[in-house]
C-alpha cells in the first residue's frame, strides 16, 4: 500500500512549459521531502519541509520551486527545465523532529521528461 | 560530512539460498540510525530494516537480519531463504538522530535466480 502518493506518475515536458508535481501523505509525519534519482543511482535530496517550513535547500537551481501548502501536502513546481532534469522524483515524509525522526516513507514517484 | 559506501554494485544469489550485502559508513556521532531501502524495479522504495547505533542487538526481520559492528562502522545486511521478490536493488542509508537529512549509499542491484 502507498501512503504517500504522488501525482502525475509520468510527465512529459517542454523546457519552455510549467508544470507542478504533487504529493500527499495522511499519515500525520511532519517532516516532508523531494529526492531526484537518475537511474541506478540513490536519491539525491533537493528540499526538506519540517512543519511546514522550508529547512533544508540542496542549492537546488530556482527552476525548481516546492511549496508546502499544508502539513499534508507538498509540491514541487518546474519551470524551464532543462533535458538533463529529466529523472525519478520521489517524494517521502517522516515524523518529523525529535529524537526518533524516523524511516522515510517514499512515494511511488513522478517520472519526468524534459524535451 | 558522513558517507556511505557499498562496495558491490551488483549481487547474484540462487533461491532459497543466502545473500550478505555490504555497507560501510563514516561518522563522528556516537548517536545515528542506520537504514536498508529496498527499491524493486519501477516500484516504490521501501524500509526493509533499522538500526539504532545505542543498540548492541543486531536488527532482524523476518528473513532479514544485520550485523552491526559499530566499532568497525560497518552495517551489513543478510537475507536468508532468498526469495525472486528479493530481487531489487538496495540502499544502506544513515541518519544523525536529529538530522533532517539520510545519507545514501551508492546502492547494490540484487538478481535472485530460479
Amino acid at each position: 500500500d502507498t501512503e504517500v502518493t504522488q501525482t502525475p506518475k509520468h510527465l512529459v515536458m517542454g523546457m519552455t512549459n510549467k508544470k507542478s508535481l504533487k504529493c500527499e501523505q495522511h499519515m500525520g509525519h511532519r517532516a516532508m521531502y523531494w529526492y531526484k534519482q537518475k537511474a541506478k543511482k540513490p536519491p539525491e535530496l533537493m528540499f526538506v519541509y519540517s512543519y511546514e517550513k522550508l529547512s533544508i535547500n540542496e542549492s537546488v537551481p530556482s527552476r525548481f520551486s516546492p511549496e508546502c501548502p499544508n502539513s499534508s501536502l507538498l509540491n514541487l513546481h518546474l519551470h524551464a527545465l532543462q533535458p538533463e532534469d529529466s529523472a525519478l522524483y520521489l517524494c517521502a515524509s517522516s515524523r518529523g523532529r525529535g529524537r526518533w525522526t524516523g524511516e522515510l516513507f517514499f512515494g511511488e514517484g513522478s517520472r519526468l521528461t524534459v524535451l | 560530512a558522513q558517507t556511505v559506501t557499498q562496495s558491490q554494485p551488483e549481487m547474484s544469489v540462487q533461491e532459497a539460498e543466502t545473500v550478505t550485502l555490504s555497507c560501510t559508513y563514516d561518522t563522528s556521532e556516537s548517536d545515528y540510525y542506520l537504514f536498508w531501502y529496498k527499491q524493486p524495479p519501477s516500484r516504490q522504495m521501501i524500509l526493509v530494516i533499522r538500526q539504532e547505533a545505542y543498540k548492541q542487538q543486531n536488527a532482524t526481520e523476518n528473513r532479514f537480519s544485520v550485523n552491526f559492528q559499530k566499532a568497525a562502522k560497518s552495517f551489513s545486511l543478510k537475507i536468508s531463504d532468498s526469495q525472486l521478490g528479493d530481487a531489487a536493488m538496495y540502499f544502506c542509508a544513515y541518519r544523525n538522530t536529529n538530522a533532517g537529512k539520510s545519507t545514501f549509499g551508492d546502492g547494490t542491484t540484487l538478481t535472485v535466480k530460479p
